[in-house]
């Protein structure tokens, strides 16, 4: 099984400040990495797939990058409405897996 | 509208079965590869099941193999996931999220979950 560690678990930020999440995957996945957003009490939105491919309807604030076992989800800009708990997962293998989220508070 | 609704969640004691459902409306739904996702109480996601768009490979995680069946019914839209022998840690919010997918030499190759329904809430408990 393929685990996913992100980092941090939990991150306060200000608005306009730029975040980076990072996934760290235990074994090369080529790009099949992809980042979620969940607001409470919501459903998970995909944010970008394969690592860095834009989803449409997405803010063009939410980007992408990484291959093999280090991945970047980056918030340029945060706004208010970006507080939420962010989750990497991979399709490269089964069992399907997901990082254990990083929560991204607005200060 | 793309649109997944899932339905069937409740209380149910431990050793107990539940059948959840999942409408799907707004695209091909056979076309698409349909999975299960559950996220415990203040928990993070977790992998279920998944299912090909013909039904003829199914997939599960280990923590719930031999206890639960995936399933679907193309005539009807719908996906459907079968719990029998029910445990306390299977309490959870269960989705359904729906996401292409493709063989190559190891198998089925799910992709991103693209879209995925309100959720259901299942409580295992006496």
């Amino acid at each position: 099984e393929i685990v996913l560690t992100q980092s941090p678990d939990f991150q306060s930020v200000t608005p306009k400040e730029k975040v980076t999440i990072t996934c760290r995957a235990s074994q090369s996945i080529g790009s099949s990495l992809h980042w979620y957003q969940q607001k409470p009490d919501q459903s998970p939105k995909l944010l970008i797939k394969y690592a860095s491919q834009s989803i449409s309807g997405v803010p063009s604030r939410f980007s992408g990058s990484g291959s093999g076992t280090d991945f970047t989800l980056t918030i340029n800009s945060l706004e208010a409405e970006d507080a939420a708990t962010y989750y990497c997962h991979q399709s490269s293998s089964l069992p399907l897996t997901f990082g254990q989220g990083t929560k991204v508070e607005i200060k | 509208e793309v649109q997944l609704l899932e339905s069937g969640g409740g209380l149910v004691q431990p050793g107990g079965s539940l059948r959840l459902s999942c409408a799907a409306s707004g695209f091909t739904f056979s076309s698409y590869a349909m999975s299960w996702v559950r996220q415990a109480p203040g928990k993070g996601l977790e992998w279920v099941s998944a299912i090909s768009g013909s039904g003829g490979s199914t997939y599960y995680a280990d923590s719930v193999k031999g206890r639960f069946t995936i399933s679907r019914d193309n005539s009807k839209n719908t996906l459907y996931l079968q719990m029998n022998s029910l445990r306390a840690e299977d309490t959870a919010v269960y989705y359904c999220a729906k996401s292409p997918y493709y063989y190559d030499s190891s198998g089925l190759r799910v992709e991103a979950f693209d879209i995925w329904g309100q959720g259901t809430m299942v409580t295992v408990s006496s």
